[in-house]
């Protein structure tokens, strides 16, 4: 298994153009999430979902669109980037047996974006 | 929503054990605790997961009181590779939303 894939690794966008970040996972994990995380800080979940065609706000959702069209893949879609949105974007997946959907997160190696 | 409160940073030896508290004071019946771990420039790492008592598997150990207010992950005999930032984070299993994770500590590990 690949576990959880993401690309690109390293992207430098300019104020205002959009782009897609994403993500997929071979485990046939029923939940996956996108977390970002700026230098020195903790991760912060974006947004996530339990399963496909549902997904749902975490605690930063504002600039930021998702959708879960399959089980496998959860892109990120970034609608005008602002350089506030400059960080690394971690996405997680997690079986979600039983509605323990905490146990065990697997993540990606994460992107890095830049907006200048 | 339950916050977790951690020591920013710590610092120890090769071979030796090594302690992290985490504060939750507000955590909820239905609420887990969960530790990862996270090297520079990778996603993090699950460790150890518990809901009361005490925990343990070839990793680390994590032991919850009975008030469950607090927590404390065990690494034993730590070695160089061990050096990495350490995450608290308390969730329940009926909302993703609210997963939160701290700042975490960086735990710093010496020759």
């Amino acid at each position: 298994n690949a576990g959880v894939t993401q690309t690109p690794k390293f992207q430098v966008l300019k104020t205002g153009q959009s782009m897609t970040l994403q993500c997929a996972q071979d485990m046939n994990h029923e939940y996956m999430s996108w977390y970002r995380q700026d230098p020195g800080m903790g991760l912060r979940l974006i947004h996530y979902s339990v399963g496909a065609g549902i997904t749902d706000q975490g605690e930063v959702p504002n600039g930021y669109n998702v959708s879960r069209s399959t089980t496998e893949d959860f892109p990120l879609r970034l609608l005008s980037a602002a350089p506030s949105q400059t960080s690394v974007y971690f996405c997680a997946s997690s079986y979600g047996e039983g509605k323990r959907i905490t146990d065990t997160q697997y993540f990606g190696p994460g992107t890095r974006l830049t907006v200048l | 929503l339950a916050k977790t409160t951690q020591p920013i940073s710590m610092d120890s030896y090769e071979g030796q054990e090594v302690n992290i508290t985490c504060s939750h004071n507000n955590i909820a019946t239905n609420d887990y605790i969960t530790w990862y771990q996270q090297f520079p420039s990778q996603g993090p790492r699950f460790i150890i997961q518990g809901y009361k008592t005490k925990v343990t598997n070839e990793v680390a150990s994590l032991f919850i009181p009975a008030d469950r207010k607090s927590s404390t992950l065990s690494l034993p005999r730590v070695s160089l590779s061990d050096t990495a930032v350490y995450y608290c984070l308390v969730a329940s299993y009926s909302s993703a939303s609210k997963i939160i994770f701290g700042s975490g500590t960086r735990l710093s590990i010496r020759p």
